[in-house]
């Protein structure tokens, strides 16, 4: 019973391609957010949103595009792929009525950008 | 950028408590300290959050000073399992409050 799962596991793909990964969360969370971890192991917030409305945006390049559908998914497109976007992405949720504001994370999706 | 200094790499012996600390000494009177680890290839789990008062779940124990300046997250009988990066992270409540990562401190546990 995965609480957050994300597709695929491995991505690899063209420079100049358009890809995308899915998020889903089992949780019943309201709140679903986007990290990248690069190479070097920083971990970075991309976006977030709640209740499929858009709360935070870091400085990403307008290549990326999250779409939520739904509270329980949240889908990170990429068009125009590029090498440096070669990363691991972390999708997350949390529940903005808890005391503790906690993120659960999903296992991630790696990026490989040839 | 990251509020909070974290020494790079600590070892612990298999068994022993494991005692990692934090330097947040910016923190405003709304932040609160969390702990996150990651273990290789896996995304970040919570450990354990505090606004000032000390802490303890069933994973580990958070103490932070009475000026709020520091805190050191106890695991209080370290396994080979708890090899990880963990993250110490001040942020306010609330989902418009960041996660921002530093390089935390890669605890390697030791048998």
């Amino acid at each position: 019973d995965t609480a957050v799962s994300q597709t695929p596991k491995y991505l690899v793909t063209q420079m100049g391609n358009d890809k995308s990964i899915k998020c889903e969360q089992n949780l019943g969370h309201d709140t679903m957010y986007w990290y990248k971890q690069d190479s070097k192991k920083f971990l970075k917030i991309m976006f977030s949103y709640n209740n499929k409305e858009l709360i935070i945006n870091e400085t990403v390049p307008n290549r990326f595009s999250p779409k939520s559908p739904d509270k329980a998914h949240l889908n990170l497109h990429i068009n125009s792929l590029e090498l440096g976007d070669s990363a691991v992405y972390f999708c997350a949720s949390s529940s903005s009525g808890s005391l503790s504001d906690e993120q659960f994370f999903g296992p991630g999706t790696r990026l490989t950008v040839l | 950028d990251a509020k909070t200094t974290q020494p790079t790499s600590m070892d612990c012996a298999e068994g022993r408590a494991a005692n990692l600390p934090c330097n947040h000494s910016t923190i405003s009177g709304n932040e609160y300290v969390y702990w996150y680890r990651q273990i290789h290839s896996q995304g970040p789990q919570y450990i354990i959050h505090g606004l000032k008062n000390n802490e303890t779940n069933e994973m580990a124990s958070l103490i932070i000073t009475e000026d709020r300046k520091s805190s050191t997250l106890i695991l209080p009988h370290a396994t080979l399992r708890d090899t990880a990066v963990y993250y110490c992270i001040v942020r306010p409540l609330g989902n418009t409050g960041k996660l921002i990562f530093g390089q935390g401190t890669t605890l390697q546990v030791k048998p």
